[in-house]
């Protein structure tokens, strides 16, 4: 079992506040990073698929950063929204095909 | 996206019956299927890599007689928890997308099964 950790496992933000949040994975046998966010109630949604040391990646208000020598990936949120309220999950591949989550980072964003 | 349906979404059984959970890929083909468990509190985790067309592969520690895959077409996967006890109430989800890599995953939204 790979040791993926995520940092804090939760967060609460004001409406129009800025947050991040990280990831933490082996930094051998590196071959991608993924990004869900999961909203109660409906499937994780993937966010980013990263590959490159010093990728970064954006979608919106949300970015995420890369540093495989390290073994860390950032993930942004620009003037949150309560839509963005949900669980965010990365996921590290290594040499194989699989899969290794976090357990998640869960935010919450009051109004 | 490409979107994963999954089927039934809650599940409260006997303990000693056996359950099945589909996963369907619906506007796209997927020759692999993930099937994974979560633990409250814990992570995802991976528990069998599902081929279309033959067997599946069996993560350390997973028992293949207790949890039967079948990928019987390129868009459909079933999970049976045969003779299930307590200790096997979890939440369980799959995805497709091809194998995972670089590849984006897409995720069905999860069974909960409860066994009593």
């Amino acid at each position: 079992i790979l040791n993926v950790e995520q940092s804090p496992q939760s967060l609460h933000v004001q409406e129009g506040d800025s947050t991040n949040f990280t990831c933490s994975f082996p930094s051998s046998n590196f071959y991608a990073l993924h990004w869900y966010r999961w909203e109660t109630a409906k499937s994780p949604e993937a966010l980013f698929v990263m590959t490159l040391n010093g990728d970064e990646k954006k979608k919106g208000r949300i970015s995420a950063t890369l540093n495989t020598k390290e073994g860390y990936s950032y993930l942004y949120i620009k003037g949150s929204q309560p839509e963005d309220s949900a669980t965010y999950l990365c996921a590290f591949n290594g040499d194989d095909y699989k899969l290794s989550f976090g357990a998640g980072t869960t935010v919450t964003v009051r109004a | 996206g490409a979107v994963v349906s999954q089927h039934p979404s809650w599940v409260i059984c006997k303990s000693g019956t056996s359950v099945k959970i589909e996963c369907r890929s619906l506007d796209f083909q997927a020759t692999t299927m993930f099937w994974y468990r979560q633990f409250p509190k814990q992570s995802l985790m991976l528990m069998a890599t599902s081929n279309e067309g033959s067997k599946a592969t069996y993560e350390q520690g997973v028992e293949k007689d207790k949890f039967l895959i079948n990928h019987a077409s390129l868009t459909l996967s079933t999970l049976t928890v045969t003779s299930a006890h307590p200790e096997d109430s979890s939440f369980y989800i799959c995805t497709g997308g091809g194998l995972a890599g670089q590849e984006t995953q897409y995720f069905g939204p999860g069974t909960r099964l409860l066994v009593l």
